[in-house]
């Protein structure tokens, strides 16, 4: 049963353009959410990530949003950057779950292309 | 920086051998973890360590098994290998809040 999911598997888009990236989630215990890059043979980098008590969150070209009713989240890269380009896998976390508040329960990831 | 270091990034081993990965944190973080990520199934969490000489198993432990004798290094071994355990092995740690896990390099493992 998978529990966060990324339902596109790649995404291209034009530099300078905004890059989408989404993420859904079954488990409604899950109140924390972070994003990673990953570059080819390296391991991933945390990007951004944002409470459940939250519905947005802005790091530079990076923003987060959460829509909780709908179980979505999703990245916006603004403008996108040929260095984008990289693997992105959202992940979540239910920090109130006792024992299980350690763990990053990861979603499949989105190949981002970025075409100068 | 957080800097998490891993053992090696390219190992071939054989069907059978015992095999060690090792994985050394420079931040005094409370947690690490193990990964192994292959094509179209993400990163899946094998094993755990909430605190030195404490371990628990992840989604996938089977064939697997770890050792924290350290705070700052958590070993993962495997007792047998097999072939459908190559894969990429990646190292994490974080302090227990906040929850951001930090990544090391990864080791490739081909199991032949």
């Amino acid at each position: 049963d998978q529990q966060v999911k990324q339902n596109s598997p790649s995404l291209s888009v034009q530099e300078g353009r905004i890059s989408i990236l989404n993420c859904d989630y079954t488990n409604s215990m899950f109140d924390y959410f972070l994003w990673y890059k990953k570059y080819p043979a390296e391991g991933p980098t945390f990007l951004i990530s944002i409470s459940s008590i939250k519905d947005k969150n802005e790091d530079g070209r990076f923003t987060v949003f959460l829509n909780k009713s709908a179980k979505h989240l999703s990245l916006h890269i603004v403008p996108s950057q040929p260095g984008d380009s990289a693997v992105y896998f959202c992940a979540a976390s239910a920090t109130r779950s006792g024992g299980s508040n350690y763990k990053l329960t990861f979603g499949k990831g989105t190949l981002l292309t970025v075409n100068p | 920086d957080v800097k998490v270091t891993q053992s090696s990034r390219y190992l071939v081993k054989r069907t059978g051998e015992k095999v060690f990965l090792e994985c050394v944190q420079d931040m005094d973080h409370e947690n690490m973890f193990w990964y192994r990520q292959d094509p179209g199934l993400g990163l899946r969490l094998i094993y755990f360590s909430y605190d030195v000489k404490m371990k628990e198993k992840g989604d996938i432990p089977e064939g697997y098994s770890v050792s924290r004798e350290k705070k700052e290094r958590f070993s993962l071994i495997l007792e047998s290998a097999s072939t459908n355990q190559t894969s990429m092995y990646l190292c994490a740690s974080r302090r227990r809040l906040p929850y951001e896990q930090y990544f090391g390099p990864g080791t490739r493992l081909t199991v032949t």
